[in-house]
């Protein structure tokens, strides 16, 4: 079915690191991917930081960026230098052109250490 | 940026009884998500609805839950009666058109304990 992968469930980093957040997906309906990266700060709801629903285009957003690899099927969520205030909680989702809602995958909660 | 409200934060209920979970929208959108997220698992799709009319439910989604927009007001999510394995965070969504290259913005979700 279609389905979205995230395999590390928290991530620690420190501070002016770079990070990489893996994400791949399955989309085995009739029906383009489109690709997302929410995140999620403490006491907040998720909010989109990036989105990208071309095949081989890449999107970005506060530093942070994000290829859509239709070969792959990744959309590895990547940053060159992380703050502290990055610490949050990050959702890759796919929604399909066919469908009319966004599969989410597990979260991967990541804290920036000093 | 825009916001959606949900009310309570907390739920805490006993089993067999019927609670309703209360979302606020964004004021101009007009497709609202429920979706169901267990400690540790996936955030899964419960529910869309648009129109005065659900789109599209999922198998979680069961007989027992139900959900309306009386008069533009909240978006609910009523279930009745609720069962122990109910027992989760619930986030509601909303967004302008339908969802599937659409940004939702979602609710600080609503946890609800069923004892």
């Amino acid at each position: 079915g279609d389905s979205v992968t995230q395999t590390e469930g928290q991530v620690t980093v420190s501070e002016s690191k770079s990070l990489i957040i893996n994400c791949t997906y399955s989309a085995t309906s009739i029906g383009y991917p489109n690709l997302f990266w929410y995140v999620r700060y403490p006491g907040e709801g998720l909010q989109l930081l990036l989105k990208v629903i071309t095949a081989g285009q890449k999107g970005s957003s506060r530093g942070f960026e994000a290829t859509y690899n239709k070969e792959a099927t990744s959309f590895h969520l990547q940053k060159a230098s992380v703050q502290e205030s990055d610490s949050a909680v990050y959702y890759c989702a796919l929604g399909l052109n066919s469908g009319t809602y966004q599969r989410f995958g597990t979260g991967t909660k990541l804290q920036v250490v000093p | 940026g825009p916001k959606v409200l949900q009310i309570p934060s907390h739920q805490i209920i006993d089993m067999g009884q019927m609670v309703t979970l209360n979302c606020d929208p964004v004021s101009n959108h007009l497709y609202f998500y429920w979706y169901k997220q267990i400690l540790g698992q996936q955030m899964e799709f419960l529910v869309n609805f648009y129109n005065g009319k659900v789109m599209e439910k999922s198998k979680l989604f069961k007989d027992q839950f139900s959900v309306e927009r009386p008069d533009g007001s909240y978006f609910t999510l009523k279930i009745q009666p609720t069962a122990l394995e109910d027992s989760a965070v619930y986030f509601c969504a909303s967004s302008f058109r339908e969802s599937s290259a659409e940004t939702l913005y979602f609710g600080s979700g609503t946890r609800l304990t069923v004892l």
